[in-house]
């Protein structure tokens, strides 16, 4: 059975940056396509990118100026780096695999905002 | 981008009746490539139906996913005590992929 789990700091200081890793175990990355999805507190869900284990990436639009995904996939590991963050960024961040339907996701992580 | 509206915001049912829950697109949504999660407290989400109308592995054929265009919906034949949960719908055709606001399906 395929699991994610996020892991990072639970607060990030206004400006600074959030990242955070996936990991996945039970399964191998190579063929697959990841995603990180988060939702703001008492918000839908917003897509922020995808890679595929190769590399190749895609962002939301809306964040791509902030945003970098990548893998390693010999730790089975993908992470997402998100710059100048602001209250707007406080969120449960999830990762999951796929690149348009998600078939796994993580649990979720809370990351605060402190300002 | 896509707005996916869905309704109604909250569903009280008893176990046993069957739930339609709506899912609504600001614009066509292409090849049908909706999906549809549920999430409990506390837990992963999980996929339901992709595509609209094709279940995902282990989902029991009481779930059942039609609709295309810009109107989809999700119907659970007869409820259980374990579907009772928030259902989000998903569109995947046209990016940035977008999510609806959830559907809480609540015991009446």
């Amino acid at each position: 059975q395929v699991q994610l789990q996020e892991s990072g700091p639970g607060l990030v200081k206004s400006s600074e940056t959030l990242s955070l890793t996936c990991t996945v175990s039970g399964g191998s990355m190579s063929g697959f396509y990841w995603s990180w999805v988060r939702q703001p507190p008492g918000k839908g869900l917003e897509w922020i990118a995808y890679i595929y284990y190769d590399g190749t990436t895609s962002y939301n639009p809306s964040l791509k100026s902030r945003v970098t995904i990548s893998v390693d996939t010999s730790r089975n590991q993908f992470s997402l780096k998100l710059t100048s963050v602001t209250d707007a960024d406080t969120a449960v961040y999830y990762c999951t695999r796929g690149g348009w339907s998600y078939d796994y996701w993580g649990q979720g992580t809370l990351v605060t905002v402190s300002s | 981008e896509i707005v996916l509206t869905q309704s109604p915001g909250i569903l009280s049912l008893s176990p046993g009746e069957r739930a339609t829950l709506s899912c609504r697109s600001s614009q066509s949504i292409t090849s049908s490539r909706l999906a549809w999660y549920r999430h409990k407290p506390g837990q992963a989400p999980r996929i339901f139906l992709y595509d609209a109308s094709k279940r995902a592995t282990g989902v029991p054929d009481r779930f059942s996913g039609s609709g295309s265009g810009t109107d989809f919906t999700l119907t659970i034949s007869r409820l259980e005590p374990e579907d009772f949960a928030v259902y989000f719908c998903h569109q995947y055709g046209s990016s940035p992929y977008t999510f609806g606001q959830g559907t809480k399906l609540e015991i009446k």
